[in-house]
């Protein structure tokens, strides 16, 4: 069975960072594009990143370019996402998904983990 | 003004039809992307339910019942869900997403009530 689990989440200062982690199974993760979207409390969708399969390409939403890298780990099926310099404005559930066509749909969604950056 | 815009509500009645909108922004063609459309429940996680292009390319998420359909009004420059028979448990907010200029975006979302 396909699953997604996001873990590392948690309150941090402003200006702190945080590591988020996805670890997958029950599919080849390493053919896989992989997400992070996150959900401001209240809120609707908002895409932060994309890692193609192999790594190599990456994309980042304006708001978090140059503070947040999303990377991979194809030998441990494991994305991740680093987060730097954080603002009040990051606080959010944050899901990893998984892209089939490289830049395709998500087709699959972890139950998501809460960050929340407050002093 | 948004790239994607969807309205905020839609109410219908159980076994009517309803038509969600996303509409582009102007000079942003829709015939030219795929629509990827999601459902969430309070609670949950988005769910993928459809992908539409053209009635030749489009796609529907596993386990995604047929009453679940996409299209386009190329006039209103806009994609479309449209669930038929609503149930429910089709009482949900709703995504859709492109992909920009190497970057993923959604609407604000549709929150639908079945009553």
């Amino acid at each position: 069975q396909v699953h997604l689990v996001e873990s590392g989440g948690g309150v941090v200062q402003p200006g702190r960072s945080l590591r988020l982690s996805c670890a997958a199974s029950g599919f080849t993760f390493r053919s896989y594009g992989m997400h992070w979207v996150r959900q401001a409390p209240g809120k609707g969708l908002e895409w932060v990143a994309v890692i193609w399969h192999s790594g190599k390409v990456e994309f980042y939403a304006d708001s978090v370019k140059g503070r947040f890298i999303i990377s991979r780990d194809n030998s441990k099926n494991t994305l991740y996402m680093q987060m730097d310099s954080l603002r009040a404005e990051d606080t959010a559930l944050y899901y990893c998904a998984r892209d089939p066509g490289a830049g395709g749909a998500m087709d699959v969604w972890g139950q998501g983990t809460t960050v929340t950056v407050s002093s | 003004q948004a790239v994607l815009s969807q309205p905020s509500s839609l109410s219908a009645s159980p076994g009517a039809s309803a038509s969600l909108t996303c509409t582009l922004r102007s000079g942003i063609n829709v015939d030219t992307y795929m629509i990827y459309w999601y459902q969430q429940k309070p609670g949950s996680p988005p769910q993928y339910l459809l992908t539409y292009k053209s009635d030749s390319d489009k796609q529907r998420g596993s386990g995604v019942p047929s009453r679940f359909s996409g299209s386009k009004d190329a006039s209103a420059n806009a994609g479309i869900l449209l669930i038929s028979g609503l149930q429910s448990e089709d009482e949900a907010d709703y995504y859709c997403m492109i992909w920009h200029n190497n970057a993923v975006v959604f609407g604000g979302g549709t929150k639908l009530t079945v009553l």
